[in-house]
């Protein structure tokens, strides 16, 4: 089993809809990212949280470090939010594990 | 957008050649790591520098090599590259130290290819 796994795995919508990714983890971490990555393109993070919950924009990211749980929403999803968005856990100072993403497609 | 360069961006290799790729940072961070993704695997760590000749192996390290002879520069070299090194490699930053925290940085990829 994966320290870091995600769902789902794929995840289609149409524009205007509300997306919620899941991640959930195994291990004791000191950190959480979420991170988004665009076809043949780069990886961005897009938030870094250890407590509570974070919003940028349409973006909103929470952690619940109890239940070793994260989620990542999205508000009004547009088609250029079709990306795969990773999950990654920081231990420690520097080890940094990654769920496999979650493909996301927001159709028109 | 933080200044991390990689490069080769593409390369097509044969298989039993060494090859080199470069990851070049403008960030001063100390910490610097390269990644490799694959499908159904997620990022996995191969190495990663602490410091100037400072480097340890990830969890994949296996037919890689890296060097670190200054900040802005982290080498990874495949001594005798095989077809399942065929992959996309990312270079990341980090500096926990810095104003940033443990935000990470990636760079834009690398496409290897080994025939």
């Amino acid at each position: 089993k994966n320290e870091v796994e995600q769902s789902p795995q794929n995840l289609t919508a149409q524009e205007g809809e509300f997306i919620t990714i899941n991640c959930s983890y195994s291990v004791g971490i000191s950190a959480l990212h979420w991170l988004q990555q665009h076809p043949g393109g780069g990886i961005v993070s897009l938030f870094m949280l250890s407590s509570g919950k974070k919003k940028h924009g349409r973006l909103i990211a929470t952690i619940n470090i109890q239940e070793k749980h994260s989620s990542l929403h999205i508000t009004a999803s547009h088609p250029r939010d079709s990306a795969v968005y990773i999950c990654a856990v920081l231990q420690g100072a520097q080890k940094l594990v990654f769920g496999q993403g979650t493909r996301l497609t927001i159709n028109p | 957008d933080a200044g991390i360069t990689q490069s080769p961006r593409h390369k097509v290799t044969e298989t039993g050649t060494p090859v080199t790729l470069r990851c070049h940072q403008t960030e001063n961070h100390r910490y610097m790591y390269w990644y490799r993704q694959d499908p159904g695997h997620g990022l996995r760590l191969i190495h990663y520098s602490y410091g100037v000749k400072d480097t340890d192996k990830g969890e994949v390290s296996d037919g890689y090599s890296v060097s670190r002879s200054k900040t802005e520069d982290f080498l990874l070299t495949l001594e005798s590259a095989t077809s399942s090194q065929t992959s996309v490699y990312f270079c990341a930053i980090s500096d926990p130290t810095g104003p940033s925290g443990n935000t990470i940085y990636f760079g834009e990829g690398s496409w290897l290819t080994v025939v």
